[in-house]
């Protein structure tokens, strides 16, 4: 089946460790998006690339960093710099930048 | 930062009842306008995507219509039922540059509850 994968569903993290949040799509699509949710708020862009070894700052990039080494991965790090980063992190593919774009299941963080 | 807004924030509609929301976004560099449904302990999956002035989709019961030219989209549910129960999302593209695609400005949703 094609689709996207997130891992893991939930993830804890101690305050000033960094975290890396792992997406993976078979769906042959050019283009990913990593986005963060927090209650009451839409769905804020943090990266996204529209082609292997290119990605782009999103709205709130800041203590956010990530990679484009193959097609089918876009791994998100949250850094230790990143001053809030309990949410709710979906990760989505697209084929090109201007399709529909497919979601994973999601990966909660939290910060203890 | 674009601002999409959608109204209500939830609304509760009785099975078999139809109802309307909205998105508004802004009208000028527009480029596309993208409707999700977003069930709970499930992913986004896209119901439509729209890109000129008057189009009108339909999906089952579910139709949406787009004024570019005022900034706004509504999403009608015909004949609501339980299975509608869910966030319905829209997003804005504007265009502009190709760094702009794909980078879509999320509003905060509209639950709606449908109730038997």
């Amino acid at each position: 089946d094609g689709g996207i994968t997130q891992s893991p569903k939930y993830l804890f993290r101690k305050e000033g460790q960094n975290v890396t949040l792992s997406c993976e799509q078979n769906l042959n699509h050019d283009a990913m998006y990593w986005y963060r949710q927090d209650p009451g708020q839409g769905l804020r862009l943090i990266y996204y690339s529209q082609i292997v070894n290119d990605f782009q700052k999103g709205d709130i990039a800041e203590g956010y960093s990530v990679s484009r080494e193959k097609k089918e991965s876009f791994p998100l790090t949250v850094t230790s710099a990143q001053k809030n980063p309990t949410a709710f992190y979906l990760c989505a593919s697209s084929r090109t930048g201007t399709d529909e774009q497919f979601f994973g299941p999601g990966t909660r963080l939290t910060v203890l | 930062i674009l601002n999409v807004e959608q109204s209500p924030q939830s609304l509760h509609v009785q099975e078999g009842d139809s109802t309307n929301f909205t998105c508004s976004f802004p009208s000028s560099n527009f480029y596309a306008l993208h409707w999700y449904r977003w069930e709970t302990a499930k992913s986004p999956e896209a119901l439509f995507v729209m890109t000129l002035n008057g189009d009108e989709k339909k999906k089952g019961r579910i139709s949406a219509t787009l004024n570019t030219k005022e900034g706004y989209s509504y999403l009608y549910i015909k004949g609501s039922q339980p299975e509608d129960s869910a966030t319905y999302l829209c997003a804005f593209t504007a265009g502009g540059t190709t760094d702009s695609w794909g980078k879509l400005q999320f509003g905060a949703g509209t639950q709606v509850v449908v109730t038997p």
